[in-house]
């Protein structure tokens, strides 16, 4: 079975940072890209930004250009998203999402992670 | 950046309704739409993906339609497990991927 599991979310003051973790298993990790998409309290969902299989290239929303970085590591089956400067807008539950592409050139997210909150608060 | 325009934002059916949610985009993006369903306090499932392939599991009173800028997500036959938030998502070119607001389904 795929699961996901992340882990270190947390109440964090802004201008903080925070590292969150996604494990994988149930599947051949190096084989895909992967995610973070993100959920504000009671809003709908934003993608954050996604990783190349082997790490090397990167895609992130703009809001988040500069502050956030995306790592995985395929030995340890895990993703990785370093967040600093962390600002109150960036409050939401992180789910860490694998890419599937079936076929052609068309994508989506499957399976997500159960997600981790991230508060950020004085 | 595309942005992507669902409606309804909210809907109450009752069982054994058939209901349409529809979304739109801001520029044309031909059949990369994919639809997701959210229950409170879960994470998101893929329910329809490419505009209108049913993704192995889903069941199959849930279909797709749709290319270019608009698109529609139909439930036949409603039943009590298809409450939840409904949420469409852009996969063409190039980053950001965005997604609809959502909508909220209650079963009456």
């Amino acid at each position: 079975e795929m699961q996901l599991v992340e882990s270190g979310g947390g109440l964090v003051q802004p201008g903080g940072s925070l590292r969150l973790s996604c494990e994988a298993s149930g599947f051949t990790f190096r084989d895909h890209w992967m995610s973070w998409v993100r959920q504000g309290p009671g809003k709908g969902l934003e993608w954050v930004g996604s990783i190349e299989r082997d790490g090397s290239a990167t895609q992130y929303v703009d809001s988040v250009k500069g502050r956030f970085t995306i790592s995985r590591d395929n030995a340890k089956t895990s993703l990785y998203l370093l967040m600093n400067s962390l600002r109150a807008e960036d409050t939401a539950v992180y789910y860490c999402a694998r890419v599937e592409a079936p076929a052609g050139n068309t994508w989506y997210f499957d399976p997500w992670g159960q997600g981790t909150q991230v508060t950020v608060s004085s | 950046d595309i942005q992507m325009t669902q409606s309804p934002s909210s809907l109450s059916a009752s069982v054994g309704d058939r209901v349409t949610i529809t979304c739109r985009a801001s520029h044309s993006i031909s059949n990369f739409l994919n639809w997701y369903q959210q229950k409170p306090g879960m994470a998101p499932k893929v329910l329809i993906y490419a505009a209108s392939k049913l993704q192995s599991g889903a069941p199959s009173r849930f279909s797709g339609s749709g290319s270019g800028t608009d698109f529609t997500l139909t439930i036949n036959s409603l039943q009590p497990d298809d409450s939840g938030s409904y949420y469409c998502q852009q996969s063409f070119g190039l980053p950001p991927y965005t997604f609809g607001q959502g909508t909220k389904l209650e079963i009456k």
